[in-house]
């Protein structure tokens, strides 16, 4: 079995400062990380994932996420953040071979402030 | 565009009505999904389809039936539904099942 944990709901921040936003993970087999960006009244869009090689993995919007093996993470980052990244951030895992389905986690609520 | 087209976007029904979801995409996948999106719950997957044939179903009641007639089409008949059954339906499709997902826009689902 797999899942994910999203400590942080909610993250407020000030628009042009850094933010990161959390993700830990449980899984007994490899596996595959993801992040999705869901905007008001959409689906969920992929921001970047992790299937293997280089840890630190870059993704759409000047994200980027960095894959620790030994701390079960994969928090996702931004140098700095605009008002339009005002959104609903989800974490996933895809494990054994994509047999258990793709597990999401809560979801973190980033809120950019002016 | 997402790749992914589900309509009905809104859809208000009673609980003795029958109502289906559509999702289509033309990406050339071959894995289709239904999704249940409730506040303040994680996403609930509910049927997985690949290569037209349902490889998912995690635990879903009956009066959610999907039906999926080609890799490029996937729908989910609703009947008898309840107020919890109220959410965001998302679809989504992938190359394969050890593959990242497209989501559609959703179906916002509303049971009076």
């Amino acid at each position: 079995a797999q899942s994910v944990t999203q400590l942080d709901s909610q993250v407020p921040v000030f628009e042009e400062a850094p933010v990161e936003l959390r993700c830990n993970y449980s899984s007994s087999v490899s596996v595959y990380l993801f992040w999705y960006v869901q905007y008001p009244n959409q689906g969920l869009q992929l921001l970047l994932k992790y299937l293997s090689g280089s840890t630190l993995v870059k993704g759409i919007n000047g994200f980027e996420a960095e894959f620790n093996k030994s701390q079960t993470s994969f928090h996702l980052r931004k140098p700095s953040v605009h008002i339009s990244d005002t959104a609903e951030y989800f974490c996933a895992v895809l494990g054994g071979g994509g047999a258990d389905g793709l597990t999401f986690g809560k979801g973190t609520h980033l809120i950019i402030q002016p | 565009e997402t790749g992914v087209t589900q309509t009905p976007r809104h859809l208000v029904m009673g609980m003795t009505n029958k109502k289906s979801l559509k999702c289509e995409q033309h990406l050339g996948h071959n894995a289709m999904y239904w999704y249940k999106q409730s506040a303040k719950k994680p996403l609930e997957l509910m049927f997985v389809y690949n290569f037209k044939e349902q490889t998912e179903n995690n635990s879903v009641p009956s009066r959610f039936s999907p039906e999926c007639p080609n890799s490029s089409h996937l729908f989910l008949h609703l009947h008898t539904l309840q107020p919890e059954d109220s959410a965001l339906y998302l679809c989504a499709s992938s190359i394969g099942t050890d593959s990242p997902l497209h989501f559609g826009n959703g179906t916002r689902l509303t049971v009076t």
